[in-house]
Order: C-alpha cells, then structure tokens, then sequence
C-alpha cells in the first residue's frame, strides 16, 4: 500500500523562525507536492519535484523553499515564519503518469505564533 | 492556468437524501479528473477517478459524471448515510508532461440521520 509519511504531525513555530517539514514516501514515486489547505480554500500548490534535486515552484510558493534530497524525502522549510502560514500542509506523492492519483500524508498542523 | 470552481461549499441532507456536488473547469487541455474524500482530521483518500469524456463512473452509492464538452465534473451520493459525512474535492489534472493538480475548495457534506 502506497505510504506518505509527513513528521512532525503538529508544530508551533514562533515568528521569525525557521521550520522544516519532512515528508518520506515508500512509493518509489517520482512525484512529490507540498500543498496547504485552508477553509475555503481547498488545496493549493506549494512546491513540487518530478525527482531527487529536482524542485518547482507551485501556485503560492512565496516564503516557502523546498528541498528533494532523494526519491524518498521531499522537504518544505520555512525561513522566517509568519502567522499567516498557520495552516494544515500535506504532502503528496504520484507516479509519473497523470493518470494515476495522488497518495497523501496525514498533514501537519502548523501554528505561528 | 487552470481555475477549478466547487459548488456547493457546505452542503446538510437527511439521510437517505441525494448529494450532488459539482466542479468546472477552465482548461479544454485537463484530461484527468478525480474526486478524494477527506473525513474529519484525516487525509485525503481516493473516491474515484474518471477520464473519458461525458463517462458515468458508479462506485459504492455515488456515481461520477464527467462533461467535457461543457468542462464540468459532478459526484451523486445517491442514498446518502451519515458515514459520508466528510469534505469532497475535485482535482484536476492536465497531463501532457504537466503533472500538477489542481483542486476544488472542497464541499462539506453533512448527512443528517
């Protein structure tokens, strides 16, 4: 069965500070997304990769890096937290083909205070 | 780039009642189409996937109807139960290389017994 694995599950940052969100996949999947989801919202692209050293900027990627050190490990960091990135954040993996879904990880709630 | 509108954001039913929930989509290029469900504090599971034109997919107690010529993607839950209640997204994606998803706001679907 496909497994996304995201650590840690709830983080509170203070502003100004750095976080890192990491998120491992078992799928050999060459495909990663970091997405945020808001209410109203629904999800939204951060970052994603189509393979280890490879990272792509999303539909929101300000104040937010990626890292994809490997085909496993896919990581979104946070340099200067801010408030307005309190918010859930799920990582996803899918294989190259677009006609396969996406598994998702059980997301991190992240709070900035 | 692709704009995914999901109607309705919130939506109350008795149970046994139908569900409809509705996206359109910008892009004619979008070749895949999915619907997850979220349920309380959880991830983002698969409900089903569907690709081809004006295609009726049925799973359990839902069916997937797929318009492309009027670039519109529903899911019925035709006999509602209160273990559907959860939050539904759309996700469409456009393939050709491009491997990004994008998804609707999601709908909040309460059934009430």
């Amino acid at each position: 069965e496909a497994a996304v694995t995201q650590s840690p599950r709830n983080k509170v940052a203070v502003t100004g500070g750095k976080v890192t969100l990491s998120c491992n996949q078992t799928n050999n999947h060459n495909n990663m997304y970091w997405y945020r989801q808001d209410t109203g919202h629904g999800l939204r692209l951060i970052h994603y990769s189509y393979g280890a050293g490879s990272t792509e900027k999303g539909d929101i990627p300000d104040g937010y890096k990626a890292s994809r050190p490997s085909q496993e490990n896919f990581s979104l960091i946070l340099e200067l937290a801010t408030p307005s990135q309190t918010s859930v954040y799920f990582c996803a993996s899918g294989d190259r083909t677009a006609n396969t879904e996406v598994f998702f990880g059980k997301g991190t709630r992240l709070t900035v205070v | 780039g692709e704009q995914v509108e999901q109607r309705p954001p919130h939506l109350s039913v008795r149970e046994g009642d139908s569900a409809v929930i509705t996206c359109t989509y910008t892009d004619p290029n979008s070749y895949y189409f999915f619907w997850y469900k979220q349920e309380p504090g959880a991830s983002l599971q698969l409900l089903m996937k569907v690709f081809s034109s004006t295609e009726i997919n049925e799973g359990q107690g839902f069916t997937v109807l797929l318009n492309k010529k009027d670039k519109r993607l529903s899911l019925n839950l035709t006999a509602a139960h209160p273990g559907d209640s959860a939050a539904y997204f759309c996700a469409v994606s456009a393939g050709t290389g491009n491997y990004k998803y994008v998804f609707g706001a999601g709908t909040r679907l309460k059934v009430i017994a």
